[in-house]
């Protein structure tokens, strides 16, 4: 099984300001995805990250507030800009397993934004 | 579109019992895969189970157990003698091949397992 890490595990941020979220992979994935998850909620969907090119947003997502990147097979960046509070929740990036359907997660990012 | 509900919220069990978390989907598309998946409190999503629509065996991995019936598009799990350990929440997903591999996920059940 793939292992996924995030950068900041966790972090308060100010109205405003923006944070990057890196998520590394530690072997290839074909598909990598970030989700959110507000407070006591289910995950949704933000967006599927593509290499090399542009992200594939869900509904309600656009990248003027989400921008991602992935480079390469095994990195991508989700930044979350001129944050307000209601950007409080976990980001999670995942992975889809080239071997079949297993999709493994980060430990998430904890996002507080006062 | 796809959809899965997970009617149960909360379940509070004393340990050693046995729970039965349901999980019903909605898709219209044949090939599928279901998924569940623990969130313990510290956040990070475990991976459980992953079973694809041809096939309905029951699957059983120590006290974890899953009940997949495309009869009635259930994909239930049971922990046998719950644990305290087992306290967390449990996710059942849903992921359409076809749609770009993207998981949908139901709301979620808290168990609470106490002594």
């Amino acid at each position: 099984s793939a292992v996924i890490s995030q950068k900041p595990s966790r972090d308060i941020c100010q109205r405003g300001t923006s944070l990057t979220i890196q998520c590394q992979v530690d072997s290839q994935v074909t598909m990598m995805f970030w989700y959110r998850q507000q407070p006591g909620q289910s995950l949704t969907l933000i967006a599927t990250a593509n290499q090399g090119s542009e992200a594939t947003y869900e509904s309600g997502f656009v990248i003027d507030k989400f921008p991602i990147s992935r480079p390469n097979l095994t990195f991508s960046t989700l930044t979350v800009s001129n944050m307000s509070p209601e950007d409080s929740s976990i980001y999670l990036c995942s992975g889809l397993s080239p071997l079949g359907g297993e999709q493994y997660f980060g430990p998430g990012t904890r996002l507080t934004v006062t | 579109a796809q959809k899965v509900t997970q009617a149960q919220t909360e379940i509070s069990v004393v340990e050693k019992e046995d729970v039965t978390l349901d999980c019903v989907y909605e898709t219209r598309d044949t090939t599928y895969y279901l998924f569940w998946y623990k969130q313990p409190p510290s956040g990070e999503l475990v991976f459980l189970i992953r079973r694809n629509s041809f096939d309905e065996q029951n699957e059983i991995s120590g006290r974890y157990s899953w009940n997949f019936q495309k009869s009635t598009s259930s994909f239930n799990f049971t922990i046998t003698a719950s644990q305290v350990v087992d306290s967390a929440v449990y996710f059942c997903a849903l992921m359409i091949t076809r749609g770009g591999n993207k998981l949908t996920f139901g709301t979620g059940t808290q168990l609470k397992v106490e002594l």
